[in-house]
């Protein structure tokens, strides 16, 4: 049932920038909110952002997230490589009635 | 201290039924929407199902509609899974979340289940 859509992986250097995108539609990322989560192996999702934009406390400003349109970016500078996880986008589907997740990008940083 | 501890996981035949429990901790439960999400081994995040505060509204994943039932008793500080007919697609790690999307999100830790005969 996901219909959103991440890159399967992306990397970069440490100190460098990347950015992961998430890509839906009208009935989803084009009407509500989108959030982002973050996963390291064998541990619980952590939510990185949401409302497209806002951070939780304790979350550093290094993540940032933004909406256009149907699509969602999050944005992650300064590199560490404790920053190697899984990243998920998520947001509410009105036809469907359900939440969404992407499916998933595995960041490395080399 | 913020805590959600989920038990009720393990194996199961399929076709099998099982109850996840998810005890709140350190918050108010009444005040949250509660969300179940799993995960498959080595595969990505799938929402299950959510309840409002109340329990007046329920919303579900279409593979487990007419399967799953998710309720709650406030005044136990408690949520639950139950699951029924279980397939071996339904093996996964279930996490039990409050305020998934909002400022106050928090997860469990998970529970396990597995469905194998």
């Amino acid at each position: 049932q996901s219909v959103l859509t991440q890159p399967p992986s992306v990397s970069a250097a440490p100190g460098q920038k990347v950015t992961i995108s998430c890509s839906g539609s009208s009935s989803n990322i084009g009407n509500n909110h989108v959030s982002w989560y973050e996963q390291f192996p064998g541990t619980a999702p952590k939510l990185l952002i949401f409302d497209n934009n806002k951070r939780p406390s304790g979350i550093p400003d290094r993540f940032s997230g933004s909406k256009s349109g149907t699509s969602a970016t999050l944005a992650i500078t300064g590199l560490q490589t404790g920053d190697e996880a899984d990243y998920y986008c998520g947001a509410w589907d009105n036809s469907l009635s359900a939440l969404l997740f992407g499916g998933g990008t595995k960041l490395t940083v080399l | 201290e913020v805590q959600l501890v989920e038990s009720g996981g393990g194996l199961v035949q399929p076709g099998g039924s099982l109850r996840l429990s998810c005890v709140a901790s350190g918050f108010t439960l009444s005040n949250y929407w509660m969300t179940w999400v799993r995960q498959a081994p080595g595969k990505g995040l799938e929402w299950v199902a959510n309840i409002k505060q109340d329990g007046s509204t329920k919303y579900y994943v279409d593979s487990v509609k007419g399967r799953f039932t998710i309720s709650r008793d406030n005044a136990k500080n408690s949520v639950f899974l139950q699951m029924d007919s279980l397939g071996a697609e339904d093996t996964a790690v279930y996490y039990c979340a409050r305020g998934i999307a909002t400022a106050t999100s928090y997860w469990g830790q998970g529970t396990l289940v597995t469905v194998s005969s």
